[in-house]
């Protein structure tokens, strides 16, 4: 079971770049997810699905887009890279129904020079 | 709004004495509270949780929370450190009445533990 799998774990991209962080789970999970957690601040929220062709914002929602096309996928594009999105990106996904405790993938640290 | 404080950035303790870490909340509604632990270049993993009932949370490897409902608080516990409990500890909060029906959790900024050997 492979869980919550995130490729690719280290990128450096230029400004004005773009790219797609991957995100899959294989738990049949409603509810995904990403953050991104910097030093001193925490993780963030950046946007969520509740489920399929479901998508919404977080609280730091700018800069970057995300679909969800499938349950299992929930990808993360970055339109045109800006240093200040230097970097780990967490992918998160959890069942709707109960508690709700989200797992998480081993991250992505993207660095935009 | 919900918010979560982590007042310490740091917390040092020499292994085999006990640990606390401190995590105050803020929601609108009846809070689920969570811990989370981190490890070098790795994701959050999950320790325990508070959604309702016993006050005392058991969870993980051996820590546990206590939920204070007129402090605000969810500190997290451990009678007996190990070196190997070193890492950063993340406190999280969702409120009971969430109207976006997600599973949205804020986090606090997070301690780093580090047990002295």
């Amino acid at each position: 079971n492979a869980g919550v799998t995130q490729t690719p774990k280290f990128q450096v991209l230029k400004t004005g770049q773009s790219m797609t962080l991957q995100c899959a789970q294989d738990m049949n999970h409603e509810y995904m997810s990403w953050y991104r957690q910097d030093p001193g601040m925490g993780l963030r929220l950046i946007h969520y699905s509740v489920g399929a062709g479901i998508t919404d914002q977080g609280e730091v929602p700018n800069g970057y887009n995300v679909s969800r096309s499938t349950t299992e996928d929930f990808p993360l594009r970055l339109l045109s890279a800006a240093p200040s999105q230097t970097s780990v990106y967490f992918c998160a996904s959890s069942w709707l129904a109960g508690s709700g405790e989200l797992f998480f993938g081993e991250g992505s640290r993207l660095t935009v020079l | 709004a919900q918010s979560v404080a982590q007042p310490e950035d740091q917390v040092n303790v020499a292994e085999g004495n006990p640990l606390t870490v401190k995590c105050t909340y803020s929601v609108s509604g009846n809070p689920y509270l969570f811990w989370y632990v981190q490890y070098p270049n790795r994701g959050l993993q999950f320790l325990l949780k508070y959604i309702t009932g016993d006050n005392l949370v058991k969870g993980s490897y051996g820590f546990e929370a206590e939920f204070n409902k007129s402090q605000t608080s969810f500190h997290l516990k451990k009678p007996s450190a190990l070196v190997s409990d070193s890492a950063l500890y993340f406190c999280a909060v969702r409120d009971s009445i969430d109207q976006t029906g997600a599973n949205n959790l804020f986090f606090g900024t997070g301690t780093r533990l580090t047990v002295i050997p």
